[in-house]
């Protein structure tokens, strides 16, 4: 099946540094979608990417849709200790994929005071 | 605007048992999509209803199913239950377009002993 390639898989950073994380797919997806996760609950969606070329920003958090619609990448900058948890890279591969979403392995983001 | 409430929080259960989960979804959705999370598998798609019909299913056996009720409110079995299966099961809802945003509840944490 379709498969999305998340790294880096785990970040070590200061607070205060910027991050960024991305995910690549072997095929054409049509909307990406960042979550974040913390333990024990479900993904909370951070921002939705819908055209090739999109750039989206929500607050500290940008994310581009690549122009081949095979990438994505998510930036956090100057980060804080509540940024700590998992980031979800997902796609729509489109058509009928109703409620179908392909995620990312994850990066676990651990932010040091 | 209350979010999606999934019960029980958790579930524990022997191996052949069978169990139910709820999921209600934000008012004004009609689409709920159940998803499987396991440290090894990551995030799997199960299936999706929308107005009480399933249109899209995942690669999972038979042993799991769902329903959708006229309230948009979801249901999500798994008989014969096997070790497994132990996982944080996701609900999310949305519109119910096609490449739509969706939105997740915090999950039931089934274990199969």
């Amino acid at each position: 099946g379709q498969q999305l390639n998340q790294s880096p898989q785990s970040m070590f950073i200061q607070e205060g540094e910027d991050v960024s994380m991305n995910c690549t797919s072997s095929s054409i997806f049509n909307t990406w979608l960042w979550y974040k996760q913390d333990p024990g609950e479900g993904p909370v969606l951070l921002i939705a990417l819908y055209k090739a070329g999109e750039l989206t920003s929500n607050g500290r958090l940008t994310a581009q849709f690549g122009i081949t619609r095979k990438d994505s990448f998510l930036n956090i900058s100057a980060s804080i200790p509540s940024d700590v948890g998992i980031y979800f890279c997902a796609g729509y591969a489109g058509g009928t994929s109703y409620g179908k979403l392909t995620f990312g392995q994850g990066t676990i983001l651990t932010v040091h005071p | 605007k209350a979010g999606v409430t999934q019960t029980p929080r958790y579930l524990i259960k022997t191996r052949g048992q069978q169990v139910t989960l709820s999921c209600s979804p934000i008012s004004g959705h009609r689409s709920v999509s159940w998803y499987q999370q396991t440290p090894g598998q990551g995030l799997q798609f199960l299936f999706e209803y929308f107005s009480e019909t399933q249109r899209n299913k995942g690669n999972f056996p038979g042993r799991f199913s769902g329903r959708q009720f006229s309230n948009s409110r979801s249901e999500m079995n798994v008989s014969t239950l096997e070790l497994g299966d132990s996982a944080l099961y996701l609900c999310a809802s949305s519109l119910g377009g096609t490449n739509e945003k969706l939105f997740f509840g915090s999950g039931t944490q089934l274990s199969v002993l």
